[in-house]
């Protein structure tokens, strides 16, 4: 039983197109969270929900737009996506804020 | 703003070994700590979650250590075998996460 999945797990896309990642989490937990991993490996958190609300926004481009249809659910959209974009996009979850985080296998996004 | 720092960036060691990761931090007002290993392409396993309060933590082969005070952490492997190569993530917590850079371990047989 898969606890957080993602999908797609890979996504290639040109510059200026819009694409969604999905993540959904079987555990239970409270808390969801979108972290993007460059390719120099290092992860940095994107989002935080809590229960459907944004509990975390980090500087990001406001090209990035997180959706929380329930707690089950967290689903990142990115509009007119660029170069830089290219990474891989990590979801993960945990009972609460910041307790421990339970990872999915991301998606490798790559802007061409 | 917390930084957080692993060394070695890279360690490579003979089956069997036992071998120390280090993981620093800068402020210590944290909730927790949390060791994570990542293989290729993969994503994120969790393998030990230290409480504030907590001076370590065991599982299996694995000893994560925490000194709060000092801003200090350590994951110990014992009889390394060449099942754990992979990268080794710290993640600090302390309303937010902060991940170090990794060490990436590589045990050969």
């Amino acid at each position: 039983d898969t606890a957080v999945s993602q999908t797609p797990k890979y996504l290639v896309t040109q510059m200026g197109n819009d694409k969604s990642i999905k993540c959904e989490q079987n555990l239970g937990h409270d808390t969801m969270y979108w972290y993007k991993q460059d390719s120099k490996k290092f992860l940095k958190i994107m989002f935080s929900y809590n229960n459907k609300e944004l509990i975390i926004n980090e500087t990001v481009p406001n090209r990035f737009s997180p959706k929380s249809p329930d707690k089950a659910h967290l689903n990142l959209h990115i509009n007119s996506l660029e170069l830089g974009d290219s990474a891989v996009y990590f979801c993960a979850s945990g009972p609460t804020d910041f307790y421990e985080q339970y990872f999915g296998p991301g998606t490798r996004l790559t802007v061409t | 703003k917390q930084e957080v720092t692993q060394i070695p960036a890279a360690l490579s060691v003979p089956e069997g070994e036992n071998l120390v990761l280090n993981c620093s931090f800068t402020d210590s007002a944290i909730y927790n700590l949390q060791w994570f290993r990542q293989d290729p392409g993969k994503g994120l396993t969790s393998l030990l979650l230290i409480q504030s309060s907590q001076r370590e933590q065991t599982s299996g082969r694995l000893n994560a250590s925490l000194d709060k005070s000092s801003g200090r952490s350590t994951l110990y492997i014992a009889a390394s075998q060449p099942g754990d190569s992979a990268t080794y993530l710290c993640a600090v917590n302390a309303g937010k996460s902060t991940f170090g850079d990794g060490t990436t371990l590589t045990v050969k047989p």
